[in-house]
């Protein structure tokens, strides 16, 4: 049941932008998005709960396809304070999530 | 506020012995959700505990039990370690009646098997 995020690991400049795609092998009810930096918990940035609704807080945003089974987060004009790895989250029912493969990124200056 | 708070923070064990991880939710939140991550990979869902019970279950061997107590902090237990028990415990807590299911990691337990 484990989401499978593209790419696995990226390396951007300061002031690039980048997707991050997680895809599943079953219906989403939700798609959850958290950033772990290393040595840390992971944190919450995001939930989609509606299928096509995109949201999305600074300059980082994430859209949910039901239909594909898919969703994306869209760093843009990247920080080094974006640096870490990111998991998407899909749920099934109530709060139950399975975390997604990650995908590491590294932004240099 | 007090967020998840997880105890104890490093641990090492051998092979066959049995430990206890605690973790107490985030003030307000009555779900508790455990998780283990191996070095390089993502967190991998164990199981979830509301109202004392066990409401879901991942794949993982009944080695691995838990229990959550009516302050809504809870333990999970892991009898016969194994070296592929060595990994990082996350525990999350959550409100069950939110809409958003936003997951509040505590900084996890480190556990080593030797």
């Amino acid at each position: 049941q484990q989401p499978v995020q593209s790419p696995q690991a990226v390396i951007l400049r300061e002031g690039e932008d980048a997707v991050i795609n997680c895809s599943s092998s079953k219906a989403l009810y939700s798609v959850h998005w958290y950033r772990q930096k290393h040595g840390e918990a992971p944190v919450f940035l995001m939930i989609l709960l509606k299928g096509g609704e995109q949201k999305g807080h600074d300059k980082i945003s994430a859209s949910f396809n039901e239909k594909k089974q898919q969703s994306s987060l869209y760093l843009t004009a990247s920080q080094l304070s974006y640096s870490g790895t990111y998991f998407c989250g899909t749920g099934n029912t109530g709060n139950q999530f399975y975390f997604g493969t990650g995908t590491s990124l590294t932004v240099i200056p | 506020d007090a967020g998840v708070t997880q105890s104890p923070t490093h641990l090492i064990k051998t092979r066959g012995q049995q430990v206890t991880l605690r973790c107490s939710p985030k003030s307000g939140h009555d779900t508790v959700s455990w998780y283990q991550q191996a070095l390089g990979q993502g967190p991998q869902f164990i199981f979830q505990y509301y109202e004392e019970e066990e409401r879901q279950r991942g794949n993982f061997p009944d080695r691995f039990s838990g229990h959550q107590f009516p302050n809504y902090s809870s333990e999970l237990n892991v009898n016969a370690l194994l070296l592929g028990d060595s990994a990082l415990y996350l525990c999350a807590s959550s409100f069950l009646g939110q809409n958003t299911g936003e997951l509040f990691f505590g900084e996890g337990s480190r556990l080593t098997v030797l």
